[in-house]
């Protein structure tokens, strides 16, 4: 089993619409998380923190669920710039672990 | 202009032959690492470096070497043990080890072995 999973989509939605990705991680040491954004082709980029409070960044909201080791990323008013993968990433004691990432591809 | 530069950019290479990859760092960022992307999966952890002259291996270093002379610098090289060198390979850093933080990452290097 990977340390973490994420359905790799693709997830084809149009422009407006609401989408959430969601992720999960095997190991309950891990200490925090992140949510990356991956052009295609691309080096990946930070897109937001994850904290047990839920966070939230523009149209952008991040959910976390020690308990049930889950991790979440809700996108509103999806533009057809959010097109991209978007990576879900846990650090376990400085060392970042990576997820194969969800395509997402909004269209007009 | 802070950041990661990597370089070359693309690199073709015939089998056989070992190849370094270039990583520099003007962030003054203590810990620097290697990663390789297939396509189709996550990046993993090739080898990383807290400190000069100092590094360790991560979960696929078999067929890599790595060296770190200057806190700047963090080399990779492809040996020709590597036995699927072509792959985007991935230089970040962070402000120090051990960090619960973000990495950085450089724009990557795209091997092709012929």
């Amino acid at each position: 089993r990977k340390e973490v999973e994420q359905d790799p989509g693709p997830f084809n939605v149009p422009e407006g619409a609401t989408v959430a990705f969601n992720c999960t991680y095997s190991n309950s040491a891990s200490q925090s998380f992140f949510w990356y954004r991956q052009d295609c082709r691309k080096e990946p980029k930070l897109l937001m923190s994850v904290y047990s409070s839920g966070n939230e960044d523009g149209r952008f909201t991040a959910q976390l669920n020690r308990a049930s080791q889950y991790i979440s990323l809700l996108i509103r008013d999806s533009k057809l710039s959010d097109s991209a993968t978007y990576l879900c990433v846990v650090n376990k004691s400085g060392k970042l672990i990576f997820g194969q990432g969800t395509t997402l591809q909004v269209k007009p | 202009d802070g950041g990661i530069t990597q370089s070359p950019k693309y690199l073709f290479r015939k089998e056989g032959q070992n190849v370094t990859l270039s990583c520099e760092q003007n962030l003054n960022h203590d810990a620097m690492y290697w990663y390789r992307q297939d396509p189709g999966q996550g990046l993993r952890l090739i080898y990383y470096s807290q400190i000069v002259n100092d590094f360790q291996k991560g979960d696929i270093a078999e067929g890599y070497s790595v060296s770190r002379e200057k806190k700047e610098s963090f080399p990779l090289t492809v040996t020709s043990a590597q036995k699927n060198p072509t792959a985007f390979y991935l230089c970040a850093t962070a402000p120090r080890e051990y960090s619960y933080n973000e990495q950085f990452f450089g724009p990557g290097t795209r091997l092709t072995v012929l």
